[in-house]
């Protein structure tokens, strides 16, 4: 099946760990984007990547970090530095930036205790 | 002034209602609509993409006024099944930037 796999879906991380969050898409889309949701609030961008090694911040990239080594894989880190890290993150491609249909991974929600 | 304003809701309806949203996008260079819905703690699906002559799927359809700027969708007899936040999303082909998302309205519908 095509689709966008993320994993794993529930995380539990102790405050001031790095956590790496997985994504995979077997679409052969070329841009792959982050996006942070809190309870009851609409999305955020936090990075994207139109091509293999090249990426751009979104609006919240702070305390983030990720890498393209790959067309199909764009993890997420999150560093010990981003001050509120419990969240849903969401996974999402589509086959050119602008203006092309997203589709997103299943989400991991992330709890930092 | 946001890209992207949608009224949050919720909006409360009884089953078999008709309910109509609607959406303003700031940039007049943008190209490309669509309504997506996610339902609770679940990632967003494309409902549809909103043509510049309109379009209708079933009993779903998506308005474009490109002179006012604002999309809208119309759900008629509405099914329970149909609660869940439907989101506005606008692209614009000028700079390769990302489709920008609005925050949603939520639409229960009760028996």
């Amino acid at each position: 099946d095509g689709g966008i796999t993320q994993s794993p879906k529930y995380l539990f991380r102790k405050e001031g760990q790095n956590v790496t969050l997985s994504c995979e898409q077997n679409l052969n889309h070329d841009a792959m984007y982050w996006y942070r949701q809190d309870p009851g609030q609409g999305l955020r961008l936090i990075y994207y990547s139109q091509i293999v090694n090249d990426f751009q911040k979104g609006d919240i990239a702070e305390g983030y970090s990720v890498s393209r080594e790959k067309k199909e894989s764009f993890p997420l880190t999150v560093t010990s530095a981003q001050k509120n890290p419990t969240a849903f993150y969401l996974c999402a491609s589509t086959r050119e930036t602008s203006t092309d249909t997203q589709y997103f991974g299943p989400g991991t929600r992330l709890t930092v205790l | 002034r946001k890209e992207v304003e949608q009224d949050p809701g919720p909006f409360n309806v009884p089953e078999g209602a008709t309910v109509a949203f609607n959406c303003t996008y700031s940039n007049s260079a943008s190209q490309s609509f669509f309504w997506y819905r996610q339902d609770c703690r679940k990632e967003p699906k494309l409902l549809m993409s909103v043509y510049s002559s309109g379009n209708e799927d079933g009993r779903f359809t998506a308005q474009l006024n490109r002179a006012s700027q604002y999309i809208s969708l119309l759900i008629r007899d509405s099914k329970l099944s149909d609660s869940a936040t439907y989101l506005c999303v606008v692209g614009t082909l000028s700079g390769n930037t990302p489709l920008v998302f609005g925050k949603g309205t939520r639409l229960s519908v009760i028996a």
